[in-house]
């Protein structure tokens, strides 16, 4: 069974551009998590969506959001980057989400912002 | 927060020691997961413990939790080399969030 596979896996833009990753879950993964992950803050929870639909959100700006399609593959955007969006994107799934599950990662995708 | 809390942040140990792992929170949680992550990659699952269990064991991982004092402990035992990496509790409460903590990066020397 193939894990999770996460595209760009490195990625590299300039302030003021906009970046889309993606995220394809573990076949019959219904919920797909993000999250980012910098030296400084740790992992920080982004959103998470459940049959194309945002189940949970983090504390980030509206410049990030996200969206799920009926296959469950997931996508994440970043609009009008700044050098701080820096990190490393992880995108997880699992088979129901919800309070007990295990989460499955993906590699990552790393954006650096120049 | 509601986040977990690593201690010690960094551990460097020897080969065929045990290496024990700190995490403490905050909140009243559903379960507590245990991750391990090799450097710039994905994390990696390693082990669940439920908020009404006190100790789990998986191989040469064993898991303990008190929800009393709102902590858990990873231990491993007879470390190797291939052991390195950082190790991140996190906290499933009732809102299905997963919240990690900072983790703690493991040194084992050969």
């Amino acid at each position: 069974k193939a894990g999770v596979t996460q595209t760009p896996r490195y990625l590299i833009k300039t302030r003021g551009q906009q970046v889309t990753l993606s995220c394809s879950p573990i076949s019959g993964h219904r919920s797909v998590s993000w999250y980012q992950q910098t030296p400084g803050q740790g992992l920080q929870f982004l959103f998470e969506y459940f049959s194309e639909t945002q189940r949970n959100k983090g504390n980030f700006p509206g410049r990030f959001s996200g969206r799920q399609f009926s296959n469950s593959r997931s996508e994440m955007n970043v609009s009008t980057l700044e050098l701080g969006d820096s990190a490393l994107y992880l995108c997880a799934s699992s088979l129901e989400g919800g309070p007990t599950g295990e989460l499955f990662f993906g590699e990552g995708s790393r954006l650096t912002v120049l | 927060s509601q986040q977990g809390e690593e201690d010690p942040q960094a551990l460097s140990i020897q080969e065929g020691e045990n290496a024990t792992m700190n995490c403490s929170y905050k909140t009243s949680i559903n379960n507590l997961q245990w991750y391990r992550q090799n450097s710039g990659r994905g994390l990696v699952h390693l082990i669940l413990i439920r908020s009404n269990e006190r100790e789990k064991h998986s191989g040469r991982l064993r898991v303990t939790l008190d929800t009393s004092k709102k902590s858990s402990s990873l231990l491993i035992t007879a470390s190797r080399a291939a052991d390195t990496a950082s190790y991140f509790c996190a906290i499933r409460t009732s809102g299905s969030r997963l919240t990690f903590g900072e983790g703690t990066q493991l040194t084992v020397n050969p």
